[in-house]
């Protein structure tokens, strides 16, 4: 089994829809992110959090909100999703022990995310 | 402003090619880190540096922290290594990431 899951893995939706993309992970990891990815642009930082009680927006949080249902589960809601946000998402989970060498980030499979 | 930025944007290189593929960063780091990213979308992690050189089978990756920059380097490159290659930088808080360098290798 994956240690980091996402569902849907392939989601097409209308403008003003209310979408929510799920991230769970069986790794134990602290912290979580969800990123999307679009050609040419690299991914891009969303949301993080690195307990269940601390939630960060990232480099671009508008549209977008959050919620860390527990240490395992991650979830990432478009309120009213609009075209520009058809994109490759990303959750990705991350340990940290306070050594900069343990830090990798483990990549859930991604969502693709359509919408008209 | 790009934190990351890596170069080539695009490679194509003959089977048993040695590639390499560089990465230039401007913020403070505690890690640098190589990705693969498979035709199919997911994601994996190749390396992570704090300094010096790692090797792992083929593939060798190595970082300059006073230079701010880090090679990744392909030897004897084969078809399945065709691939985008993503640099990513850990600040400590948050990662940012290159756009990414695609590499065809044909046969």
């Amino acid at each position: 089994d994956a240690d980091v899951t996402q569902t849907p893995r392939n989601r097409i939706t209308k403008t003003g829809k209310r979408i929510m993309l799920e991230c769970s992970q069986t790794k134990g990891h602290d912290r979580m992110y969800w990123y999307r990815q679009d050609p040419g642009l690299g991914l891009r930082l969303i949301y993080y959090s690195f307990d269940v009680k601390d939630i960060n927006k990232g480099e671009i949080s508008d549209g977008y909100s959050v919620s860390r249902q527990a240490q395992a589960k991650f979830s990432l809601s478009l309120e009213s999703a609009i075209p520009n946000q058809t994109a490759l998402y990303f959750c990705a989970t991350s340990d940290h022990n306070g050594v900069a060498a343990y830090n990798e980030q483990f990549f859930g499979p991604g969502t693709r995310l359509t919408v008209l | 402003k790009n934190e990351v930025e890596q170069s080539p944007q695009n490679l194509t290189a003959q089977e048993g090619e040695f590639i390499t593929i560089n990465c230039s960063y401007s913020v403070g780091i505690s890690a640098l880190h190589w990705l693969q990213q498979h035709p199919g979308g997911g994601i994996v992690s190749l390396f992570m540096l704090s300094s010096g050189k790692k090797k792992h089978g083929r593939l060798i990756a190595t970082i300059n922290i006073q230079e701010k920059h880090s090679s990744l380097h392909i030897t004897a490159s084969h078809p399945r290594d065709s691939a985008v290659y993503i640099c990513a930088v850990d600040t400590g808080n948050q990662f940012y990431f290159g756009t990414g360098t695609s590499l065809t290798v044909i046969p």
